[in-house]
């Protein structure tokens, strides 16, 4: 069954820095691209980024450029996204999604970052 | 990035139809086959139900559809059920520097 799961729920600091991994079961992520978005409460799904895992590509959202990495690890089928100087307006539910037919067709159950000193 | 407008809310009634718009411009519907809808329940995931604007994915039901006329997509959602009761947002592909762009999504309320 192809599915994606993420790792759990995380709280930083402001300031800090968090790494969150997505795990792909039932396909190569070599053969999708892979993106992250993340969802505010009560907002709409942004795009953060996005890696072809094939060509290791990665493009970035404008506001995200600079503070955010998007990585794979092909022998455990893992994405990762780490985003650095976190601040309160980064609190948010992060998922990945692949890219299937033009559309986000497998989505993680996501990870909440919360941001609070 | 510009968000697509959609209605905060809409409401219907059991086995009535209901039709949600997303309004965008020539940089993504209006030049776009690339429109997709979602559905999300209360701390779900998102769920894809329509993709190129009027196609479903494997299992989805045939009471969704889709539309597109300029730059306005429509989503409509015949014999509506209590289980219809979500978040719906729509999604296009954009010639902009952002390659995907959301709605601001639309609350169904079954009455």
């Amino acid at each position: 069954q192809v599915q994606l799961a993420q790792s759990g729920a995380e709280v930083k600091n402001p300031g800090a820095s968090v790494k969150l991994s997505c795990k792909a079961f039932g396909y190569k992520l070599s053969s999708f691209n892979l993106y992250w978005l993340r969802q505010a409460p009560g907002q709409r799904p942004e795009w953060v980024g996005r890696i072809n895992v094939e060509y290791v590509e990665t493009k970035y959202g404008e506001r995200f450029q600079g503070r955010v990495t998007i990585t794979a690890d092909t022998s455990t089928n893992t994405a990762y996204m780490e985003m650095s100087g976190l601040t309160s307006e980064d609190t948010a539910k992060y998922y990945c999604a692949r890219m299937g037919v033009a559309a986000f067709d497998v989505w993680g159950q996501g990870t909440l970052v919360t941001v609070s000193s | 990035q510009s968000a697509l407008t959609q209605p905060a809310s809409e409401s219907g009634s059991p086995g009535q139809s209901i039709t949600i718009s997303c309004t965008g411009t020539t940089n993504d519907i209006g030049g776009s086959d690339y429109v997709s809808w979602y559905q999300q329940h209360p701390d779900q995931a998102p769920k894809l139900i329509l993709y190129d604007v009027t196609k479903r994915p494997s299992g989805v039901s045939g009471r969704f559809s889709g539309s597109k006329a300029g730059n306005t997509a429509s989503l409509t959602i015949s014999g509506l059920q209590a289980e219809d009761e979500a978040d719906y947002y729509c999604c296009s592909f954009t010639t902009t520097t952002t390659p995907w762009v959301f709605g601001g999504g639309t609350k169904l309320t079954v009455l």
